[in-house]
Protein backbone atom coordinates (compact mmCIF):
# COMPACT_ATOMS: atom_id res chain seq x y z
CA UNK A 1 0.00 0.00 0.00
CA UNK A 2 0.87 3.43 -0.42
CA UNK A 3 3.58 4.40 2.16
CA UNK A 4 5.52 7.22 3.65
CA UNK A 5 8.78 6.69 4.79
CA UNK A 6 11.01 9.02 7.18
CA UNK A 7 14.74 9.17 7.78
CA UNK A 8 16.86 9.40 10.49
CA UNK A 9 14.46 8.41 13.28
CA UNK A 10 16.78 9.98 15.49
CA UNK A 11 19.73 12.49 14.79
CA UNK A 12 21.75 14.29 17.13
CA UNK A 13 23.27 17.22 17.03
CA UNK A 14 25.68 20.23 19.08
CA UNK A 15 23.37 23.10 19.20
CA UNK A 16 24.70 25.56 16.10
CA UNK A 17 24.81 22.43 13.91
CA UNK A 18 22.18 22.00 11.21
CA UNK A 19 20.08 18.86 10.94
CA UNK A 20 18.31 17.38 8.21
CA UNK A 21 15.17 14.92 7.92
CA UNK A 22 14.19 13.30 4.68
CA UNK A 23 10.87 11.94 3.64
CA UNK A 24 9.93 9.81 0.25
CA UNK A 25 6.48 8.32 -0.58
CA UNK A 26 6.09 5.62 -2.45
CA UNK A 27 3.34 7.62 -4.73
CA UNK A 28 3.40 10.69 -6.11
CA UNK A 29 1.67 13.46 -3.50
CA UNK A 30 -0.30 16.09 -4.45
CA UNK A 31 0.91 17.69 -1.30
CA UNK A 32 2.89 17.08 2.10
CA UNK A 33 2.97 18.47 5.16
CA UNK A 34 4.82 18.99 7.79
CA UNK A 35 4.55 19.10 11.74
CA UNK A 36 6.28 19.71 14.57
CA UNK A 37 5.86 17.58 17.87
CA UNK A 38 7.62 19.25 20.79
CA UNK A 39 8.60 16.38 24.01
CA UNK A 40 5.00 15.62 25.68
CA UNK A 41 3.20 17.82 23.20
CA UNK A 42 0.92 17.24 20.21
CA UNK A 43 1.93 18.05 16.39
CA UNK A 44 2.12 21.54 15.41
CA UNK A 45 1.66 22.07 11.61
CA UNK A 46 4.57 23.88 10.09
CA UNK A 47 3.79 24.04 6.31
CA UNK A 48 2.82 22.93 3.05
CA UNK A 49 4.28 22.13 0.12
CA UNK A 50 2.22 21.88 -3.14
CA UNK A 51 4.32 22.70 -6.24
CA UNK A 52 6.91 20.41 -7.97
CA UNK A 53 10.82 21.34 -7.18
CA UNK A 54 9.03 24.14 -4.12
CA UNK A 55 11.05 25.31 -1.76
CA UNK A 56 10.01 27.53 1.35
CA UNK A 57 11.96 28.75 3.88
CA UNK A 58 10.91 29.72 7.73
CA UNK A 59 13.59 31.65 9.26
CA UNK A 60 16.17 28.76 9.62
CA UNK A 61 13.83 26.37 8.52
CA UNK A 62 14.13 25.40 4.80
CA UNK A 63 11.70 22.93 3.09
CA UNK A 64 11.76 21.05 -0.01
CA UNK A 65 9.21 19.18 -2.74
CA UNK A 66 10.86 17.33 -4.93
CA UNK A 67 10.67 17.48 -8.73
CA UNK A 68 8.61 14.12 -8.75
CA UNK A 69 6.14 15.27 -6.05
CA UNK A 70 7.77 11.76 -4.10
CA UNK A 71 10.21 13.28 -1.84
CA UNK A 72 10.70 16.18 0.26
CA UNK A 73 13.44 17.36 3.04
CA UNK A 74 12.80 19.48 5.93
CA UNK A 75 16.61 20.97 6.75
CA UNK A 76 16.61 23.62 9.94
CA UNK A 77 20.34 25.77 9.80
CA UNK A 78 22.50 26.38 13.48
CA UNK A 79 19.44 24.55 15.48
CA UNK A 80 18.80 25.92 18.67
CA UNK A 81 17.11 24.17 22.15
CA UNK A 82 14.04 25.84 21.26
CA UNK A 83 13.68 23.14 17.92
CA UNK A 84 14.10 19.94 20.08
CA UNK A 85 11.14 17.91 19.12
CA UNK A 86 9.80 15.37 16.45
CA UNK A 87 9.26 16.32 13.08
CA UNK A 88 7.07 14.49 10.78
CA UNK A 89 5.94 14.46 7.35
CA UNK A 90 2.29 13.62 6.34
CA UNK A 91 0.74 13.28 2.55
CA UNK A 92 -2.38 12.44 1.42
CA UNK A 93 -3.78 9.28 0.40
CA UNK A 94 -5.01 8.75 -2.74
CA UNK A 95 -8.04 7.08 -2.47
CA UNK A 96 -9.09 9.53 0.49
CA UNK A 97 -7.23 11.91 1.02
CA UNK A 98 -5.94 10.34 4.97
CA UNK A 99 -3.00 11.59 5.49
CA UNK A 100 -0.41 9.30 5.87
CA UNK A 101 2.15 10.42 8.53
CA UNK A 102 5.93 9.35 8.34
CA UNK A 103 7.31 8.05 11.22
CA UNK A 104 9.00 10.96 12.81
CA UNK A 105 12.59 12.20 13.07
CA UNK A 106 13.73 13.11 16.51
CA UNK A 107 15.48 15.70 16.60
CA UNK A 108 17.80 15.74 20.23
CA UNK A 109 20.54 18.62 20.93
CA UNK A 110 23.47 16.97 22.67
CA UNK A 111 24.41 18.63 26.20
CA UNK B 1 -10.28 31.76 17.42
CA UNK B 2 -10.29 28.83 20.03
CA UNK B 3 -8.24 25.81 19.38
CA UNK B 4 -9.09 22.08 19.58
CA UNK B 5 -10.32 21.37 22.30
CA UNK B 6 -9.84 17.68 24.33
CA UNK B 7 -10.51 16.90 27.55
CA UNK B 8 -9.63 15.20 29.87
CA UNK B 9 -5.97 15.49 29.19
CA UNK B 10 -5.55 12.77 31.65
CA UNK B 11 -7.21 9.66 32.21
CA UNK B 12 -5.86 6.89 34.86
CA UNK B 13 -8.06 3.45 34.58
CA UNK B 14 -7.93 -0.25 35.70
CA UNK B 15 -8.36 -2.57 32.94
CA UNK B 16 -11.62 -3.76 31.81
CA UNK B 17 -12.98 -0.51 32.78
CA UNK B 18 -14.28 1.64 30.17
CA UNK B 19 -13.12 5.40 29.38
CA UNK B 20 -14.70 8.03 27.12
CA UNK B 21 -12.58 11.14 25.51
CA UNK B 22 -14.54 14.01 24.08
CA UNK B 23 -13.41 16.58 21.48
CA UNK B 24 -14.17 19.90 20.00
CA UNK B 25 -13.31 21.08 16.62
CA UNK B 26 -12.36 24.50 15.72
CA UNK B 27 -15.53 26.52 14.69
CA UNK B 28 -16.17 25.45 11.03
CA UNK B 29 -14.26 22.36 10.35
CA UNK B 30 -16.13 19.99 8.88
CA UNK B 31 -13.86 16.94 9.35
CA UNK B 32 -12.79 15.29 12.30
CA UNK B 33 -10.20 12.66 13.03
CA UNK B 34 -9.73 10.79 16.19
CA UNK B 35 -5.90 9.50 16.48
CA UNK B 36 -3.70 6.98 18.57
CA UNK B 37 0.36 8.17 19.82
CA UNK B 38 2.08 5.66 21.20
CA UNK B 39 5.35 6.23 22.50
CA UNK B 40 8.11 6.69 19.79
CA UNK B 41 5.67 6.73 16.67
CA UNK B 42 3.67 8.53 14.68
CA UNK B 43 -0.07 9.33 14.74
CA UNK B 44 -2.39 6.42 13.49
CA UNK B 45 -5.79 7.38 12.32
CA UNK B 46 -8.69 5.45 14.42
CA UNK B 47 -11.30 7.32 12.13
CA UNK B 48 -12.43 9.87 10.29
CA UNK B 49 -15.71 12.24 10.15
CA UNK B 50 -17.30 14.38 7.48
CA UNK B 51 -19.58 16.22 9.30
CA UNK B 52 -21.39 13.83 11.54
CA UNK B 53 -20.82 10.85 8.95
CA UNK B 54 -17.66 8.79 9.55
CA UNK B 55 -16.08 8.00 6.45
CA UNK B 56 -12.73 5.98 7.36
CA UNK B 57 -12.76 3.57 10.40
CA UNK B 58 -10.91 0.80 8.89
CA UNK B 59 -8.26 1.05 11.64
CA UNK B 60 -10.78 1.67 14.88
CA UNK B 61 -10.68 -1.65 16.83
CA UNK B 62 -14.61 -2.23 16.63
CA UNK B 63 -15.17 -4.75 19.06
CA UNK B 64 -13.91 -2.42 22.07
CA UNK B 65 -13.58 1.09 20.71
CA UNK B 66 -16.43 3.79 19.31
CA UNK B 67 -16.69 6.70 18.57
CA UNK B 68 -20.23 9.50 17.95
CA UNK B 69 -19.97 12.68 16.22
CA UNK B 70 -23.88 13.79 16.84
CA UNK B 71 -24.79 17.15 15.08
CA UNK B 72 -21.43 16.95 13.05
CA UNK B 73 -19.54 19.67 15.66
CA UNK B 74 -18.24 17.60 19.07
CA UNK B 75 -17.31 13.97 19.28
CA UNK B 76 -16.81 11.11 21.72
CA UNK B 77 -14.55 8.20 21.71
CA UNK B 78 -15.25 5.30 23.86
CA UNK B 79 -13.08 2.37 24.68
CA UNK B 80 -15.25 -0.36 26.51
CA UNK B 81 -13.50 -2.53 28.15
CA UNK B 82 -9.92 -1.07 27.96
CA UNK B 83 -6.70 -3.38 27.89
CA UNK B 84 -3.26 -2.79 29.02
CA UNK B 85 -2.45 -2.27 25.13
CA UNK B 86 -5.02 0.76 25.20
CA UNK B 87 -2.61 3.04 26.94
CA UNK B 88 -1.37 6.17 24.64
CA UNK B 89 -1.82 9.44 23.93
CA UNK B 90 -5.22 10.07 21.89
CA UNK B 91 -5.81 13.16 19.59
CA UNK B 92 -8.61 14.81 17.74
CA UNK B 93 -7.83 17.06 15.03
CA UNK B 94 -9.85 18.55 12.61
CA UNK B 95 -10.02 20.52 9.40
CA UNK B 96 -11.69 22.57 6.95
CA UNK B 97 -12.26 19.66 4.68
CA UNK B 98 -10.88 16.29 3.62
CA UNK B 99 -9.24 17.19 0.53
CA UNK B 100 -5.42 17.16 2.32
CA UNK B 101 -6.14 20.10 4.42
CA UNK B 102 -3.77 20.64 7.04
CA UNK B 103 -4.88 19.25 10.04
CA UNK B 104 -5.07 21.37 13.68
CA UNK B 105 -4.21 18.84 16.80
CA UNK B 106 -6.15 19.33 20.16
CA UNK B 107 -3.58 18.65 23.38
CA UNK B 108 -4.60 14.98 23.31
CA UNK B 109 -5.53 12.58 26.28
CA UNK B 110 -3.21 10.38 27.66
CA UNK B 111 -4.62 7.49 28.61
CA UNK B 112 -2.83 4.98 31.40
CA UNK B 113 -4.21 1.64 31.92
CA UNK B 114 -3.26 -0.38 34.89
Amino acid sequence: GQQVMQIPQYQHVQEGEDFTTYCNSSTTLSNIQWYKQRPGGHPVFLIQLVKSGEVKKQKRLTFQFGEAKKNSSLHITATQTTDVGTYFCAGPRDSNYQLIWGAGTKLIIKP
Amino acid sequence: EAGVVQSPRYKIIEKKQPVAFWCNPISGHNTLYWYRQNLGQGPELLIRYENEEAVDDSQLPKDRFSAERLKGVDSTLKIQPAELGDSAVYLCASSLSRDGDTQYFGPGTRLTVL
